[in-house]
């Protein structure tokens, strides 16, 4: 079963759009992380939040965890292709010996 | 950075064969190391959990006996595929936990891609 829903789930734009991904769950989490992944890899980790409504920058990539550790979202600005890859929301939980449960990933695709 | 290694990257045996894949981490020591599924185009489902000195902890419907974990070490866990079927085709992930504690993050190794033929 998956806990993390992750919206949308395919995103197609060109270079200077922006863009919001959106990770869902009726669960609460202690931690949620985002990581972005591309062919062949393994993702790599872009940020963790822990308290609600936080918001963390980088560069053009915002980040904010809901209020009540329910959700987050990861929103672009000025995309660029560069950007292309998948995006997996992840949240973990005190208690769980740190295991992470995957959102369902987003499929971001930035053309010139 | 923190740097996990995973060897090998690709793999293509025939059925029955027996495959190990080795997860390192390089710069730093993990005493939690992750293993991973994912199939095209999905996300990844976790597998089980390693644990350094002790028995790995598996999820819901993954067959221990099939997939075998051996956490020897703080940087090392291998992940046994025995006896593989084409079904058992997909691509593996490791990742290695930096320090204790809860928030502290995953790293992970850029995976193994097994084919079985």
């Amino acid at each position: 079963t998956q806990l993390l829903e992750q919206s949308p789930q395919f995103l197609s734009i060109q270079e200077g759009e922006n863009l919001t991904v959106y990770c869902n769950s009726s669960s609460v989490f202690s931690s949620l992380q985002w990581y972005r992944q591309e062919p062949g890899e393994g993702p790599v980790l872009l940020v963790t939040v822990v308290t609600g409504g936080e918001v963390k920058k980088l560069k053009r990539l915002t980040f904010q965890f809901g209020d009540a550790r329910k959700d987050s979202s990861l929103h672009i600005t000025a995309a660029q292709p560069g950007d292309t890859g998948l995006y997996l929301c992840a949240g973990g939980r005190t208690g769980t010996a740190s295991k992470l449960t995957f959102g369902t990933g987003t499929r971001l695709q930035v053309t010139l | 950075g923190a740097v996990v290694s995973q060897h090998p990257s690709w793999v293509i045996c025939k059925s029955g064969t027996s495959v190990k894949i080795e997860c390192r981490s390089l710069d730093f020591q993990a005493t939690t190391m992750f293993w991973y599924r994912q199939f095209p185009k999905q996300s990844l489902m976790l597998m089980a959990t390693s644990n350094e000195g002790s028995k790995a902890t598996y999820e819901q419907g993954v067959e221990k006996d099939k997939f075998l974990i051996n956490h020897a070490s703080l940087t090392l866990s291998t992940l046994t595929v025995t006896s593989a079927h084409p079904e058992d085709s997909s691509f593996y992930i490791c990742s290695a936990r930096d320090g204790r504690g809860n928030n502290q993050p995953q790293h992970f190794g850029d995976g193994t891609r097994l084919s079985i033929l």
